[in-house]
This record gives structure tokens, sequence and C-alpha cells, in this order.
């Protein structure tokens, strides 16, 4: 069965340094997603992108953060100077396409922690 | 997107059925009630979505109501590994975003 897949499982990085997490959506699907999870509390929304260009973000995905689909497999999420409340568990998904955009397929997570 | 109101947590005996609600009363004529999963941290897992009609897959059953204001989610005969966060979400088909609450974590228990 297709699926996401997420790299690193697990990053360590020091505050301030760059960090990019990378997911490879399911192949046919049109529509991409970042969400993340703090310990503890809700899965929250981050950015979703499709054809090429961000369709919507959250407040939470201000200047720092920032995706991209560099080869048409890959599609990643970059942390320009990481903070310590980035520390979560961050997760890429894919759907479809058009009209059927309630269905996401999630990866398997990326979980940062910023010292 | 309208807000959902679940409990926060239920017990479930191995082998029955598990039945979990999911109230939407501010619910729209075109948003769809979408369930989701969660296992230990694991990415969330969509498990079935519905309208009107009641639905039915693999995994689970979707009974909504005829106002469309609650919705249950029916796991037949509940296993110790659908002990999860089960998330009830309503959103448009079209929306590209899905709003997580707290969801209710299901216990199953031999």
């Amino acid at each position: 069965e297709p699926e996401v897949t997420q790299t690193p499982s697990h990053q360590v990085t020091q505050m301030g340094q760059e960090v990019i997490l990378r997911c490879v959506p399911i192949s046919n699907h049109l529509y991409f997603y970042w969400y993340r999870q703090i310990l503890g509390q809700k899965v929250e929304f981050l950015v979703s992108f499709y054809n090429n260009e961000i369709s919507e973000k959250s407040e939470i995905f201000d200047d720092q953060f920032s995706v991209e689909r560099p080869d048409g497999s890959n599609f990643t999420l970059k942390i320009r100077s990481t903070k310590l409340e980035d520390s979560a568990m961050y997760f890429c998904a894919s759907s479809p396409g058009q009209g059927n955009t309630g269905e996401l397929f999630f990866g398997e997570g990326s979980r940062l922690t910023v010292l | 997107d309208a807000k959902t109101t679940q409990p926060p947590s239920m017990d479930c005996a191995e082998g029955r059925a598990a039945n979990l609600p999911c109230n939407h009363s501010t619910i729209s004529g075109n948003e769809y009630v979408y369930w989701y999963r969660q296992i230990h941290s694991q990415g969330p897992q969509y498990i079935i979505h519905g309208l009107k009609n009641n639905e039915t897959n693999e995994m689970a059953s979707l009974i909504i109501t005829e106002d469309r204001k609650s919705s249950t989610l029916i796991l037949p005969h509940a296993t110790l590994r659908d002990t999860a966060v089960y998330y009830c979400i309503v959103a448009y088909k079209t929306r590209n975003k899905l709003v997580f609450g707290a969801g209710t974590i299901l216990r199953v228990k031999s």
C-alpha cells in the first residue's frame, strides 16, 4: 500500500540552526500538507500546498518557515532559525485531488528537538 | 469550520462494539463529518467520512443523525490495537485544512 514517508524520524538541533524536514508524498497525490504536534497537545495545521504554491497557511507558519517541492517527488519544510518552541512532531500529509481533499494520508512524523 | 464536541475518554471491552459520539450542532449543509485516529503519537489515520447518509467501510461505520447535528463512529469488534485518540472533524470537502480538536481517548481493555 502506498504511503507517505518522512525523514529524518528524529532530529536534534541547536537553537538558531536551520532544519529541513523531508517528505515523499504518495505519487499521484496533488495536495500536500504539514502539520505539527507539540508533545501532549493537539495536531495543528501549518500549511497546505497545491500546484507548486502555498494554498493556505496558519498563523504558526511565519517567515521562519518555508515549504518547497524541489524535484516533483519530495516536499520539504524548512525552519530557518529554530526556537525552543519549535520542538514538536512534524507530520507531512498528502491527498489525492480536487473534491477529495478531506481524506489525508499522513506520514509517521519527524520529531524535532531544539536544545 | 463547524466545531465538534467529543467526550475526553471512553473505555471499551475487547471484542465489543465501541461507539464514539460527536456533537456538531453548528454544521452547515455542505460540511462533511470526518473521523481520524492517532495511535500513540503516530501520524493521524483516516477512518471514514460522510455527509448525510450512514457509511460503512472495512474499519468502521458512521451513523449521522437526520438533523446532522451529531454522529457516532462505530468500531464493531474493538481490539487492543484500536486503542487510540479518535478525532471527529467537520469540514468542507474542498477545504484545504483539517482542524483537529482534543479527540476522544479510546482505551480497549481485555
